[in-house]
């Protein structure tokens, strides 16, 4: 079983749409959660950490769920330029052992 | 935000070549930078960590003789390619903590931009 597990996608949505991506997690010990947004061949960035009580940022919220090893990602009122894969991280320790799910590809057409 | 760069951008290179591959934290000290690699359609595995002063950590199925990793300074690490082969040919990530602290009391990891390798 892989250590984070994603949505395979790939998910096509249209504009203003809201979508949901889900990530389960193995590792009990797991402490930090986030969500990294990755564009083709670039880097990943952090989009937003993923906190116990849930957290937004503008169109987007992330839950944790820390008893069923769960964290989503919600995106409301899709933008053509949130077309990206998403990548779901956990770590173990101080951010230092940092494990990705193989990421879920949103296209968001107009 | 901090700054991680990574030289090259991209690189071609023969079978057989060995090829370096340098990360940089610009404006940060770094004890500990981590090499990542990712293949087409797939996500970022972690192959080591790179500790100041220090010898790396590969992960599991890793092989540092072929990968060499030399962190040299708090703001320099480098990841070497021996003998490389057409199947080394991915993209190359590093990443550093500012260890500044978060909003949970832990290092924020930044991503340098990325080497795309091609063996051919």
């Amino acid at each position: 079983r892989k250590e984070v597990e994603q949505d395979p996608g790939p998910f096509n949505v249209p504009e203003g749409a809201t979508v949901a991506f889900n990530c389960t997690y193995s590792n009990s010990a797991s402490q930090s959660f986030f969500w990294y947004r990755q564009d083709c061949r670039k880097e990943p960035k952090l989009l937003m950490s993923v906190y116990s009580s849930g957290n937004e940022d503008g169109r987007f919220t992330a839950q944790l769920n820390r008893a069923s090893q769960y964290i989503s990602l919600l995106i409301r009122d899709s933008k053509l330029s949130d077309s990206a894969t998403y990548l779901c991280v956990v770590t173990s320790y101080n951010n230092n052992d940092m494990r990705f799910g193989a990421g879920t590809r949103l296209t968001v057409k107009p | 935000g901090a700054v991680v760069s990574q030289h090259p951008s991209w690189v071609i290179c023969k079978s057989g070549t060995s090829v370096k591959i340098e990360c940089r934290s610009l404006d940060f000290q770094a004890t500990t930078m981590f090499w990542y690699r990712q293949f087409p359609k797939q996500s970022l595995m972690l192959m080591a960590t790179s500790n100041e002063g220090s010898k790396a950590t590969y992960e599991q199925g890793v092989e540092k003789d072929k990968f060499l990793i030399n962190h040299a300074s708090l703001t320099l690490s480098t990841l070497t390619v021996t003998s490389a082969h057409p199947e080394d040919s991915s993209f190359y990530i590093c990443s550093a903590g500012d260890q500044a602290g978060g909003p949970l009391g832990t290092d924020t990891q930044y991503f340098g931009p990325g080497t795309r390798l091609t063996v051919l």
